[in-house]
């Protein structure tokens, strides 16, 4: 069985400009949730979309959006970067709703805002 | 609010020892859910256990074991017999109940020396 899948693993942009990255789940698992980590904020969360809906934001601003496709599938964007963008930013996906199941994650997408 | 405290930075042992890495939690919710996850050097975060604010029983798998006081807001976690290969940030998590925000602990680098 596939794990969970993000591309692309490394993206390099400049302030200003918007990015999208991809996350696709484990076969069969509707929850998908992300996580932006960083050296100085650690550990944050982002969203998680469960059976195309959005059932929870963190604390970030409306740059920071996401979605979530009937096969499951999840694209997260953020736009006019800023350079406290930088981070490792990581999927993970579940069986059903976040509180419920093993998560699993995906190896993480790291993005650098030059 | 809530607020997870992993006071240990860093820990380091040698190959055989037991170690433990504290987790103490603040929230005023009587439903939560606290988690422990696993971040080796790699980088992919790997989910270790999931527990309810109703269920303190402890729990082993293995050489892990996780002890739960709701008296003292403690999510400890054991390793027992540590070996090289338990090397890495650990992170203890608390979830509000179903559907809410997650709010992740700075992590405790753990380094098993041979």
């Amino acid at each position: 069985k596939a794990g969970v899948t993000q591309t692309p693993r490394y993206l390099i942009k400049t302030r200003g400009q918007q990015v999208t990255l991809s996350c696709s789940p484990i076969s069969g698992h509707r929850s998908v949730s992300w996580y932006q980590q960083t050296p100085g904020q650690g550990l944050q969360f982002l969203f998680e979309y469960f059976s195309e809906t959005q059932r929870n934001k963190g604390n970030f601003p409306g740059r920071f959006s996401g979605r979530q496709f009937s096969n499951s599938r999840s694209e997260m964007n953020v736009s006019t970067l800023e350079l406290g963008d930088s981070a490792l930013y990581l999927c993970a996906s579940s069986l059903a709703e976040l509180a419920v199941n093993e998560q699993f994650f995906g190896p993480g997408t790291r993005l650098t805002v030059l | 609010a809530q607020k997870v405290t992993q006071a240990q930075t860093e820990i380091s042992v040698v190959e055989k020892e037991d170690v433990t890495l504290d987790c103490v939690y603040e929230t005023r919710d009587t439903t939560y859910y606290l988690f422990w996850y696993k971040q080796p050097p790699s980088g992919e975060l790997v989910f270790l256990i999931r527990r309810n604010s109703f269920d303190e029983q402890n729990e082993i798998s293995g050489r892990y074991s996780w002890n739960f006081q709701k008296s003292t807001s403690s999510f400890n976690f054991t390793i027992t017999a540590s070996q090289v290969v338990d090397s890495a940030v650990y992170f203890c998590a608390l979830r509000r109940n179903y559907g809410q925000n997650f709010v992740f602990g700075p992590g405790t680098r753990l380094s098993v020396l041979p």
